[in-house]
């Protein structure tokens, strides 16, 4: 049973580029997670994909936006990116029938932004 | 805005040792606090909480809710370096949405 997969695990981007990041969720599962996790402090949600729409958003800005797709993947795009932008990227899944909101994460995208 | 603090930041022990961590919230519509350890990269799921008074327990792990005081607390018996990482603090919503803490670091030294 596969766990949640993320793609890339390492990338380094410059100031004002575009990076796209993507995620698998573990089997069954239908609701993605998008956190952000800065050196020394704890994940920073994002936003969440269920049934293909966001349906809650964090305190990011509009350069963050994603997708989720049919097969319930996922993506995040960051656009412009500034240097604070560097970080721990986590995705998390779990199911949102049965009330159950235990996440199951997957082992993040380390970004640098240079 | 939903709010979760856990201290201490940062906790160096000793094998053999008993630690307590801490957590409290504020949140709109409760409807779990979870713990999770994080050693390397992915945070890994120790426990769920969802009524008060009723400790949940993984053998030297052990957690607990008071929902009337907003707060939880995760004690590690005999402590072994294998226990060493940041252990994360969240509250989950009605909505689905999960608020973390910053997470303590625990040091466990031979």
């Amino acid at each position: 049973d596969a766990g949640v997969t993320q793609s890339p695990t390492h990338l380094i981007k410059t100031r004002g580029q575009q990076v796209t990041l993507r995620c698998s969720p573990k089997s069954g599962h239908d609701t993605v997670s998008w956190y952000q996790q800065a050196l020394g402090q704890g994940p920073q949600f994002i936003f969440q994909y269920y049934e293909e729409e966001e349906r809650q958003r964090g305190n990011f800005p509009d350069r963050f936006s994603g997708h989720q797709f049919p097969n319930y993947s996922s993506e995040l795009n960051v656009n412009a990116l500034l240097l604070g932008d560097s970080a721990l990227y986590l995705c998390a899944s779990s199911l949102a029938t049965g009330r159950i909101y235990g996440y199951t994460f997957g082992s993040g995208t380390r970004l640098t932004v240079v | 805005e939903d709010k979760v603090v856990q201290s201490p930041l940062s906790l160096v022990v000793h094998e053999g040792d008993t630690v307590t961590l801490n957590c409290s919230y504020e949140v709109t519509n409760f409807r779990s606090l979870l713990w999770y350890k994080q050693e390397k990269k992915a945070p890994t799921f120790l426990f769920m909480l969802t009524s008060s008074g009723i400790e949940k327990k993984s053998g030297r792990l052990s957690s607990i809710l008071d929902k009337k005081e907003l707060f939880s607390i995760l004690n590690i018996t005999a402590t072994q370096t294998g226990d060493s990482a940041v252990y994360l603090c969240a509250v989950a919503t009605n909505a689905g949405k999960s608020t973390f803490g910053d997470g303590t670091t625990l040091t466990v030294k031979p």
